[in-house]
């Protein structure tokens, strides 16, 4: 089966440099969220989207931007690089029919994002 | 302020034994809770779920225990096996398709 495809899966920037991670849910799902996994700490919601609006934004800094596009794929635009950006990000997927919230959203394998 | 709470950084458990995982959390909002387990380098793979209107819920080995009264939550897998060895997450939703909350995450070690 398909699944949130992640891409790239390893990125090295140096500090004050721009990064773009992207984001492919599954087909027909129509919610994209956003986590950001710092070194031994819990994922923490950046922002998501549904039918490509923006629905719910966390603990997202200002240098960071996102999109849901027409074909439901995100990217996630971070600028001004810092060294503490340097984390795993993930994205999820989900789909309004039914009810995900009870099977649980499907994460992509995650971007590792390093700044030198 | 962390919402979500898993008090056990680690756990060590012997293949074949039964392993608890605990949850507490502080929001009472929260209406659905579910379990995540990660492996290293990627991204969390889900387990099982609950919603606030069942105290149980069975899928296997898997098994997860809700106390609305109490804010807790549990997860037991019986019997563990050592591939179960991983990081296991707790995370809530005050909604389907709402953003989730984790919990800080316990590593599981099955000993063969």
């Amino acid at each position: 089966a398909a699944g949130v495809i992640q891409s790239p899966r390893h990125l090295i920037k140096e500090k004050r440099e721009t990064a773009t991670l992207k984001c492919y849910p599954i087909p027909r799902h129509d919610t994209v969220y956003w986590y950001q996994q710092g070194p031994g700490q819990d994922p923490q919601f950046l922002i998501s989207f549904y039918e490509k609006m923006q629905s719910d934004k966390g603990s997202i800094p200002d240098r960071f931007s996102a999109q849901q596009f027409s074909d439901y794929h995100s990217e996630l635009n971070m600028s001004s690089l810092e060294l503490g950006d340097s984390a795993l990000y993930f994205c999820a997927s989900s789909s309004t029919e039914g009810q995900p919230g009870l099977y649980g959203y499907t994460f992509g394998s995650g971007t590792r994002l390093t700044v030198v | 302020d962390q919402q979500v709470k898993q008090n056990s950084p680690s756990l060590s458990v012997q293949e074949g034994r039964i392993s608890i995982l605990n949850c507490d959390y502080t929001n009472s909002m929260f209406d659905y809770f579910l379990w995540y387990k990660k492996y290293p380098a990627e991204g969390p793979t889900f387990l099982i779920s609950i919603s606030s209107i069942k105290d149980k819920n069975e899928d296997g080995r898997f098994t997860v225990f809700l106390n609305k009264s109490a804010k807790h939550l549990s997860l037991h897998i019986v019997p563990s096996q050592p591939g179960d060895s991983a990081v296991y997450f707790c995370a809530a939703s005050v909604s389907p398709r709402e953003k989730l909350t984790f919990g800080t995450g316990t590593r599981l070690t099955i000993i063969p």
